[in-house]
């Protein structure tokens, strides 16, 4: 079945270490978004790529860096991981961006816990 | 605030009962969505409404649109204890590509 798989499912890690997670997707949309969702909260939009453009968002801290290698893989880098950045972390794919009316489509979320 | 609200933010009803939410915003929308998040979990896509349109069904899922009141609702009819969830909604605006989610809503549908 087509979609979207994000691993590790559970990612622990120190205060200061980076930690990279990953998204994969077999769906060929060429949007990818990366969420953060801290507990009981809404999801906030960090960034996403169209095909090979990446769009930040304002208020993304810059410890926060992505990379698309490819249409089906993006990554989540945390460059010093602090303990504000526990969350789940929410990759999600569209055909074209939202705006175009088109669906999101998430994988399950990667939980953070930083030590 | 940006976000959408939704309405209330906690519901408990018993099985077989509908279940009612509602969503206000603030701006004018290209289109609205309503996702489902079991606890733990990704983000399941539901219905999509655009700005044009009053009202959608899916399944036991109804949603409708008022633009002019600026919110929503999702009625979900003869609920099970599997939609136990949090319900969100969320839009695009204007030009933009973001999709601005609300704060969500926990649904308890108790056996």
């Amino acid at each position: 079945d087509a979609m979207v798989i994000q691993n590790p499912r559970y990612q622990v890690t120190q205060f200061g270490k980076p930690v990279t997670l990953s998204c994969s997707q077999t769906l060929n949309h060429n949007v990818m978004y990366w969420y953060q969702q801290k507990s009981s909260q809404a999801p906030k939009l960090l960034f996403h790529y169209y095909d090979k453009d990446f769009n930040n968002e304002a208020d993304t801290p810059d410890n926060f860096q992505s990379r698309r290698p490819n249409t089906s893989f993006c990554f989540l880098d945390i460059r010093s991981p602090g303990l504000g950045d526990a969350a789940m972390y929410l990759c999600a794919t569209s055909r074209a961006p939202s705006g175009t009316k088109d669906t999101q489509y998430f994988g399950p979320g990667t939980r953070l816990t930083v030590l | 605030s940006q976000q959408g609200e939704e309405d209330p933010q906690a519901l408990s009803i018993q099985e077989g009962e509908n279940a009612t939410m509602n969503c206000s915003y603030k701006t004018s929308i290209n289109n609205l969505q309503w996702y489902r998040q079991n606890s733990g979990r990704g983000l399941v896509h539901l219905i999509l409404i655009r700005s044009n349109e009053r009202e959608k069904h899916s399944g036991r899922l109804r949603v409708t649109l008022d633009t002019s009141k600026k919110s929503s609702s999702l009625l979900i009819t003869a609920s099970r204890a599997a939609d136990t969830a949090s319900y969100f909604c969320a839009r695009t605006q204007g030009g933009s590509e973001k999709l601005v989610f609300g704060k969500g809503m926990k649904l308890t549908v108790n056996p």
